[in-house]
């Protein structure tokens, strides 16, 4: 089954320590987000890929990069966890291609993300 | 600011009953409006997509949009006790392709 997969599933880190999270998809979708969710809250943008253009949010922490290598892939560095950061990272998909339909994203089951 | 307005709940339906769930959205601009359910601890479950002014159906699901009244809602029929979740309503605005989600309304169906 075509889907969007998240590794690690759990990760724990230490404050300060840099930590990699990945998301592939099977979809071949071309473009991909990461989201930042908080218990109680909707899920926060963080940045996403039109192919293979970068657009950053606004208020994305300078603490937050990603990295698309191909079409599959996509990866979420965070380069020095605070306890703040502590959340779901969810990586979605969209088919962009001009018709209303392209913008259903769908959602991989994301990676719960402890800092000590 | 785009906002998209959910009544956070909590919303308890008896087992059987029909939910329904509200949101509002404050850019007229708006285009492609969606449902989503996301368990506790689990990732947001894509269910119903809508475009057009009217109502959708899909199985026990139907969502109704109204344009003049930024207006979307969810209709959950014949709820069951699977049904409860967070439903998180979001929106894309033209030519862009960011959703904007509303903060979400926890759904409870009492068996």
């Amino acid at each position: 089954d075509a889907m969007v997969i998240q590794n690690p599933r759990y990760q724990v880190t230490q404050f300060g320590k840099p930590v990699t999270l990945s998301c592939s998809q099977t979809l071949n979708h071309n473009v991909m987000y990461w989201y930042q969710q908080k218990s109680s809250q909707a899920p926060k943008l963080l940045f996403h890929y039109y192919d293979k253009d970068f657009n950053n949010e606004a208020d994305t922490p300078d603490n937050f990069q990603s990295r698309r290598p191909n079409t599959s892939f996509c990866f979420l560095d965070i380069r020095s966890p605070g306890l703040g950061d502590a959340a779901m990272y969810l990586c979605a998909t969209s088919r962009d291609q001009g018709d209303r339909a392209g913008n259903e994203q769908f959602f991989g089951p994301g990676t719960r993300l402890t800092v000590l | 600011q785009k906002e998209v307005e959910q009544n956070s709940g909590p919303l308890s339906v008896p087992e059987g009953a029909i939910a329904s769930l509200n949101c509002t959205y404050s850019d007229r601009v708006s285009q492609s409006f969606f449902w989503y359910r996301q368990y506790s601890g689990k990732s947001p479950e894509l269910i119903m997509s809508i475009y057009s002014n009217g109502d959708k159906e899909d199985g026990r699901f139907t969502a109704q949009l109204n344009k003049a009244s930024q207006y979307v809602s969810l209709l959950i029929r014949d709820s069951q006790p699977s049904d409860s979740a967070t439903y998180l309503c979001a929106v894309i605005s033209f030519g862009n392709e960011k959703l904007t989600f509303g903060t979400g309304t926890r759904l409870t169906i009492i068996p």
